[in-house]
């Protein structure tokens, strides 16, 4: 099993530019979960997709953030324009039970 | 005052030590509980998840968790330099069987020294 695949695993861009993270879940996982992990606030939830529906995008900062999930096999973080407070490790993850969610590597952003 | 509060150390103990972590959260509708270990740059793995009050024990883990005080613990015992790491605990609704995300404490940094 691959786990959860994040790409890229690190991004430098600078303010204004837009950002597109990707993940692919385990297969046969039908929940998707993006979080965010920063030193001053730890590891939040910002959007989760139960079989590719959006269910609870609240913790998604501001309209800059949106996420899709096309089908079951993808999903994308997207932030336009990026700010420097957006600068976090971006994880997602998946589930097929709800309790047992599996981590992927992250993607490290740094926006200058 | 956050949902969950988690003492984020540094906690550093002997090998062969027995290691206390806790949480307490303020939300009373948590139902599910779980801790996480997280390496350095590395995503969160899964160690244990609980059902509502009770221990329950996986090799040298035994989580514990307590509603009557909002309090959860994990131990482990015998520890190694190898469990060296940021555990974070988790927690969740009752979502009537689908999945709902996690809240998260911060994190307590271990150090287990050889």
């Amino acid at each position: 099993d691959a786990g959860v695949i994040q790409s890229p695993r690190h991004e430098v861009t600078e303010m204004g530019q837009e950002v597109t993270l990707r993940c692919k879940p385990i297969s046969g996982h039908n929940s998707l979960f993006w979080y965010r992990q920063t030193m001053m606030r730890g590891l939040e939830l910002l959007i989760y997709f139960n079989n590719n529906v959006p269910i609870d995008d609240s913790g998604m900062p501001e309209d800059r953030f949106s996420a899709k999930m096309p089908n079951a096999s993808f999903s994308t973080l997207k932030i336009q324009p990026s700010e420097p407070r957006d600068s976090a490790v971006y994880f997602c993850a998946s589930s097929l039970s709800g309790n047992e969610q599996y981590f992927g590597p992250g993607t490290r952003l740094t926006v200058t | 005052q956050k949902e969950v509060e988690q003492d984020p150390g540094p906690l550093s103990v002997p090998e062969g030590a027995i290691v206390s972590l806790n949480c307490t959260y303020s939300n009373s509708a948590f139902q599910y509980f779980m801790w996480y270990r997280q390496y350095s740059r590395k995503g969160p793995e899964l160690l244990m998840y609980t059902y509502s009050s009770g221990n329950k024990e996986d090799g040298r883990f035994t989580a514990q968790v307590d509603k009557s005080s909002k309090y959860i613990s994990l131990f482990i015992r015998d520890s190694q330099p190898s469990d060296s790491a940021t555990y974070l605990c988790a927690m969740r609704l009752y979502s009537g069987g689908g999945a709902d995300g996690l809240t998260f404490g911060k994190g307590t940094h271990l150090i287990i020294q050889p």
